[in-house]
Order: C-alpha cells, then sequence, then structure tokens
C-alpha cells in the first residue's frame, strides 16, 4: 500500500456527464498534485496544491476543476469532457514545503482509468 | 522546455540478463533525477534519486549513473529477473520550488524479463 487512494479505480462517463474523481494520501504530507497519463506519452502534470492553496495549473482546460478541501483529500471534478481526455488519471502527494534540495519524493496513488464515451 | 526522452521504447530479456535503460533530457540545469517503475494498474514507485552533484546512486541490484553535462542518464539493472518486469521512468526535477516538486517525466521503457 503505498499511502495515496484513488477512487474509483475505472470510470466511463458521457461528455455530458459531471463526475470527480477522489484522492486521500494518509502520509501527512503538505503537497498534492493530478497527472495525466495518456497512451504513448508522458505523464503531464495538471495542477499543484501545498497547502491547501493551488500553486499550479498547468494550462488545464475549465472542464477540469480541481478542490483540495483538506491536505490529505484532492479531488477532480469533471464536466463536458471529450473523448481526448481518456487516460489514466494519477495522484501524488509529497513532503516538502519550503526548498528541499530537491530531495522531495512524490508517492503515487493507483491511478483513475477514465474512458469518455 | 525540459524534454525528456527515454531509449528503447521496449525491451525483452532472457532471465539473468545484465541490462542498460537510457534517458536524455534537453536542459541539463535540473536539480535531481528519478527513476521510477510503474506496474500495470499501479502507480508509480521512486526506485532511484539522484542529486545534481552526485553521479550515481545504487540500491540492490539496481545502479543509476547521471551525467549532467551531457544530458543523460543509465539505470543499469543487474542479474535481471521475472519480478522486474513493469515500465521504468525517468524524471528530472527542475528548479527551485518552495512547494513541492516539480517532475517532467520521459515516455518510459517497458521491460519484459522472460523466465
Amino acid at each position: 500500500e503505498t499511502g495515496v487512494t484513488q477512487t474509483p479505480r475505472h470510470l466511463v462517463m458521457g461528455m455530458t456527464n459531471k463526475k470527480s474523481l477522489k484522492c486521500e494520501q494518509h502520509l501527512g504530507h503538505n503537497a498534492m498534485y493530478w497527472y495525466k497519463q495518456s497512451a504513448k506519452k508522458p505523464l503531464e502534470l495538471m495542477f499543484v496544491y501545498s497547502l491547501e492553496e493551488r500553486v499550479e495549473n498547468n494550462s488545464v482546460p475549465s472542464r477540469f476543476s480541481p478542490e483540495c478541501p483538506n491536505s490529505s483529500h484532492l479531488f477532480l471534478h469533471l464536466h463536458t469532457l471529450q473523448p481526448e481526455d481518456s487516460a489514466l488519471y494519477l495522484c501524488a502527494s509529497s513532503q516538502a514545503v519550503g526548498w528541499s534540495g530537491g530531495l522531495d519524493t512524490q508517492y503515487f496513488g493507483p491511478g483513475t482509468r477514465l474512458t469518455v464515451l | 522546455k525540459q524534454e525528456v526522452t527515454q531509449i528503447p521504447a521496449a525491451l525483452s530479456v532472457p532471465e539473468g540478463e545484465n541490462l542498460v535503460l537510457n534517458c536524455s533530457f534537453t536542459d541539463s540545469a535540473i536539480y535531481n533525477l528519478q527513476w521510477f517503475r510503474q506496474d500495470p494498474g499501479k502507480g508509480l514507485t521512486s526506485l532511484l534519486l539522484i542529486q545534481s552533484s552526485q553521479r550515481e546512486q545504487t540500491s540492490g541490484r539496481l545502479n543509476a549513473s547521471l551525467d549532467k553535462s551531457s544530458g543523460r542518464s543509465t539505470l543499469y539493472i543487474a542479474a535481471s529477473q521475472p519480478g522486474d518486469s513493469a515500465t521504468y521512468l525517468c524524471a528530472t526535477v527542475r528548479g527551485r520550488e518552495t512547494s513541492g516538486s516539480r517532475l517532467t517525466f520521459g515516455e518510459g521503457t517497458q521491460l519484459t524479463v522472460n523466465p
């Protein structure tokens, strides 16, 4: 068990649906991340939260809406998605607040496999 | 913008072989480089982290090297086992961040070790 859990593990949705992905970390970390992993493409960083504040949005379309209600939970709200949004969505967390000398290690959840029809 | 490339994209070897996975990056101004393992249906597991001031790191049968000036890293796996079958990802850490870390990933090398 990695200490980072994600639900659901699989999700199929239509383009008009609204759904949410949930991530929970049990490691006492201060930073949380959403990544997108598409077939044959590198992992792409989507959002970064530090101490519940969003500190990075990597030019993600507004149909993806993140929420971090507390330091242990991170959500990704989805609405009016496109088929090209089908991918594996990974959540990660890390300890660092303040400069760690580049030693901050991210711990990943198992991901949610999203299919948009 | 940092670009990370991994070669080969896929590799199949018989059990017991020693093997090398390659990673190259375009911007040498990195703070560290990490190697991850990804198993099907699971998240990423960090294997080795090499700080920019280091040349290599070792963990068990794994040895990772870093040459910042040439923008290259290699992951050496000794005496490969079927349990090593997974996708191996290389990631660089950019800049100086005070709110977590920022990783740029390569596409990965899918390794299959045959019994």
